[in-house]
């Protein structure tokens, strides 16, 4: 498996970027980071995933180091209903074509007004 | 679109009693739906995986006999847990995600389970 770290809690004033880390150190050239998060008491929503480019969407931007090693999530313009738990996960190998996700402990992002 | 529904959202039930929580993909036909528990504070656990016509695949540690999960359509499974007891209380998450290896998972909103 790909392990993936991320620091256990972040704060973001409202309006400013938040820049979301995570290392997976670990991951294999057909291992895809996907993101997803998590507001308190709901099911977790898909924000982005990528393999080694850059990616953009409506929701956030997803930065990925040209070693695959880490990649950095970005809120462009944060708001208060940001506030929510993020995952950063790198599906287990051999299980990419079923969609098995392992969640960690991810980051509690908190925006501040 | 993509989106997940689950019944009830929330339920309290007696002590060795049986609960039965449904999880439906409404506008798309999932081959694979995902049955996660939540504890407070921690994290969601993948409990099985579920595919279409076939038997669950339980993760470790979860008892199959326990969390019986049926995923009789494309569109409906179902994950009853038997003789709930109280260190059963949590919140239950379905997912489902459609074929092909790069799309994403899609999650219901949770079913939140009080065992009395």
């Amino acid at each position: 498996d790909a392990k993936t770290t991320q620091p256990p809690s972040m704060d973001c004033a409202e309006g400013r970027a938040a820049n979301l880390p995570c290392n997976h150190s670990t991951i294999s050239g057909n291992e895809y980071v996907y993101w997803y998060r998590q507001i308190h008491s709901q099911g977790p929503q898909y924000i982005i995933h990528g393999l080694k480019n850059n990616e953009t969407n409506e929701m956030a931007s997803l930065i990925i180091t040209e070693d695959r090693k880490s990649s950095t999530l970005i809120l462009p313009h944060a708001t208060l209903r940001d506030t929510a738990v993020y995952y950063c996960i790198a599906p287990p190998r051999g299980s990419s074509n079923t969609g098995k996700l392992i969640f960690g402990q991810g980051t509690t992002l908190q925006v501040k007004p | 679109g993509a989106v997940v529904s689950q019944h009830p959202s929330r339920v309290i039930c007696k002590s060795g009693t049986s609960v039965k929580i449904e999880c439906r993909s409404l506008d798309f036909q999932a081959t694979t739906m995902f049955w996660y528990r939540q504890f407070p504070k921690q994290s969601l656990m993948l409990m099985a995986t579920s595919n279409e016509g076939s038997k669950a695949t339980y993760e470790q540690g979860v008892e199959k006999d326990k969390f019986l999960i049926n995923h009789a359509s494309l569109t409906l499974s179902t994950l009853t847990v038997t003789s709930a007891h109280p260190e059963d209380s949590s919140f239950y998450i379905c997912s489902a995600t459609t074929p092909g290896p790069l799309t994403g998972q899609y999650f219901g909103p949770g079913t939140r389970l009080t065992v009395t």
